[in-house]
């Protein structure tokens, strides 16, 4: 089953905007990650957070986690159309064996 | 260097029949994972692997679902008597690390199966 939500489900901007998804999961976790999918192809890792840490920053992304909330959200500056995919988070529980539990997923439309 | 592959990459059946998904992952990873994509969704995790020791089954679905990884590289994902229900995406994915809780997968292409 899905570990939590996202939300939104989809979202439509235009390139240089800034796009906002969160993400939200029900148990404990050791690290929290974002992946990218394009069309019809496979998951590409974008950013891990791990559950020590805040906030992180990789290029134009930004992440932040809220333990206590049970939340995290990823923050794209300056989208490109080049950004337009599906983007899941995927969390890793305390005492598992590393299995990925994700999201259903946000899609963002980037207009040039 | 070549990521994950995964053979075939479409894949029709017909209602009952047996199908074999193949995943070739990155050299070395000791860690390999299956994943099953409804249209619309995010993966489900299916089984785990840590070299050819299949550690974690307890997302698949049936006991129709069986995988494979004999010399802890190839792995193999086969569905018996196929129903239209299994009709997904299935991914493949491996990773590096022992300590496998803090490491990124790398994901193949996946398999389009469609059972009719």
């Amino acid at each position: 089953s899905q570990q939590g939500e996202e939300d939104p489900q989809a979202l439509s901007i235009q390139e240089g905007e800034n796009a906002t998804m969160n993400c939200s999961y029900k148990t404990s976790i050791n690290n929290l990650q974002w992946y990218r999918q394009n069309s019809g192809r496979g998951l590409v890792h974008l950013i891990l957070i791990r559950s020590n840490e805040r906030e992180k920053h990789s290029g134009r992304l930004r992440v932040t986690l809220d333990t206590s909330k049970k939340s995290s959200s990823l923050l794209i500056t300056a989208s490109r159309a080049a950004d337009t995919a599906s983007y899941f988070c995927a969390t890793v529980g305390s005492s598992n064996t590393g299995k990925l539990i994700f999201g259903q997923g946000t899609t963002l439309q980037v207009k040039p | 260097g070549a990521g994950v592959s995964q053979s075939p990459r479409y894949k029709v059946a017909k209602r009952g029949q047996d199908v074999a998904l193949r995943c070739d992952p990155i050299s070395g990873h000791v860690s390999l994972f299956w994943y099953q994509q409804a249209l619309g969704q995010g993966p489900e995790f299916l089984t785990y692997f840590q070299n050819e020791a299949q550690l974690d089954k307890s997302g698949l679905p049936s006991d129709r679902f069986f995988a494979e990884r004999p010399e802890g590289s190839v792995s193999t994902l086969k569905i018996q008597r196929t129903q239209q229900e299994d009709s997904a995406v299935y991914l493949c994915a491996s990773s590096l690390a022992l300590e496998r809780s803090s490491y990124e997968q790398y994901f193949g292409p996946g398999t389009r199966l469609t059972v009719t």
